[in-house]
């Protein structure tokens, strides 16, 4: 089965701090994604990394960064938290490349609270 | 922009119920259609339908691909309370990205 972790499942923090969100994957999946997910707006994708250093913006992209320094580690990064960033945050991998048409498996999600 | 729309967004049935999900697409070139079901947490993977693969069936779970009329359906029959979750639908295009609606809220009452 595939194993997708994030490393919190909540998490507080105050405006402005700068706030990582862990996840890893233990399928040696290529592609790597970080979804945002609230009530009336469904999934947005932040961003998406297809391999190692390789990373491209997803729809909703502004205050997040992304770091992927090794194939089963993605990292979402918000630089200088704000209140508007509060939300349940998915991970999650696939095999294939960056045109795959595999399914993608998703971690539990970190419920992020920025007060 | 492509586009996902599901409905109804909640439906609550009894336990025994047969219900019927439903998803349609507005998109530029299709690829595939997925089906997620979430519960408290992760989303887990149920089908993807493509043009090869126009239906697919799990036990209780159907889903079936029209791609002439750009939508797909997802049933569940004789529903049990651990059905209840939110089903989420999302389509693939040329590309990685996955396009989702906004989820149908299933709760089965027993």
């Amino acid at each position: 089965d595939v194993k997708v972790t994030q490393s919190s499942r909540y998490l507080v923090k105050r405006t402005g701090e700068k706030v990582f969100l862990e996840c890893v994957q233990d399928m040696d999946h290529e592609n790597m994604f970080w979804y945002r997910q609230d009530p009336g707006l469904g999934l947005r994708l932040i961003y998406f990394s297809y391999d190692v250093k390789m990373k491209e913006k997803g729809d909703i992209p502004e205050g997040y960064s992304v770091s992927r320094e090794k194939k089963e580690r993605f990292s979402l990064i918000l630089e200088s938290a704000s209140t508007n960033q509060t939300s349940m945050y998915l991970c999650a991998s696939s095999p294939g490349d960056r045109f795959s048409n595999q399914p993608q498996h998703f971690g539990d999600g970190t419920r992020l609270s920025i007060l | 922009e492509d586009k996902v729309v599901q409905s109804p967004l909640s439906l609550v049935v009894h336990e025994g119920d047969t219900v019927t999900l439903n998803c349609s697409y507005e998109v530029t070139n299709f690829r595939s259609l997925l089906w997620y079901k979430q519960e408290k947490k992760a989303p887990t993977f149920l089908f993807m339908l493509t043009s090869s693969g126009i239906e697919k069936k799990s036990g209780r779970l159907s889903s079936i691909l029209d791609k002439k009329e750009l939508s797909s359906i997802l049933n569940i029959t004789a529903t049990q309370t651990g059905d209840s979750a939110i089903y989420l639908c999302a389509h693939r295009a040329g590309n990685y990205k996955l396009t989702f609606g906004k989820g149908t809220l299933l709760t089965v009452n027993p």
